[in-house]
């Protein structure tokens, strides 16, 4: 099993560019997050989608949208980068509600100049 | 609305030093508990969690932490640290059946060799 994976690992865009980044799982896991992470902040919740098809906000939605593609895949759109938005991002999933740990991708560090 | 704290944001020890890590959250229900380790340029891994019965939980590389459910705590400890467990540490919250996990701000450590 891969696990979590994300692409790109690095990226630069300018300000207003767009971009997607995409993260894929092959655990059967239900439920799939996108963080972010900032020094000093911790992860911060983007958005989740509790299983394929739904997708809910999370704690800092702004300037994102998510697609849940299908029960594997789910990705994380920037439609106009700001600086604000550089950041590390992270993909998660779990297998189901509760009782299960939330697994992590390798991360993609963004930077909007 | 969940939160979670960390006492400390740096915590620089010398090796072989005793190492305990703050966490206190606050949620009056029943929650799972979980501390995250993140290995400088690495992404997130699992050092420990709890879900329920012992309350002292051990984990991964010596960690251990203890739940105490009056004082809503969950504080990461190592009796001897080394300079391979510099890193920052992140503690986790989840509600019993929730689906989305409240992360503290991560506490640096630095071990000095």
């Amino acid at each position: 099993n891969a696990g979590v994976t994300q692409t790109p690992k690095f990226q630069v865009l300018k300000t207003g560019q767009s971009m997607t980044l995409q993260c894929a799982q092959d655990m059967n896991h239900n439920s799939m997050y996108w963080y972010r992470q900032d020094p000093g902040m911790g992860l911060r919740l983007i958005y989740y989608s509790a299983s394929e098809g739904t997708t809910d906000k999370g704690e800092v939605p702004n300037g994102y949208n998510v697609s849940r593609l299908n029960k594997r895949e789910f990705s994380l759109r920037l439609e106009s980068a700001a600086p604000s938005q550089t950041s590390v991002y992270f993909c998660a999933s779990i297998l189901d509600r509760g009782y299960n740990e939330q697994f992590f991708g390798p991360g993609t560090r963004l930077t909007v100049l | 609305a969940q939160s979670v704290s960390q006492h400390n944001h740096h915590v620089i020890l010398s090796e072989a030093a005793s190492l305990e890590l703050g966490c206190n959250y606050s949620y009056g229900g029943t929650v799972n508990l979980f501390w995250y380790v993140q290995y400088p340029g690495q992404h997130l891994q699992l050092l420990l969690k709890y879900f329920s019965g012992d309350p002292l939980v051990k984990g991964i590389k010596g960690f251990e932490a203890e739940f105490i459910k009056s004082k809503f705590s969950f504080n990461l400890r190592k009796p001897s640290v080394q300079w391979s467990d510099t890193a920052e540490y992140f503690c986790a919250v989840i509600m019993e059946y929730g689906n989305k996990l409240v992360f503290g701000a991560g506490t640096i450590l630095r071990v000095k060799s």
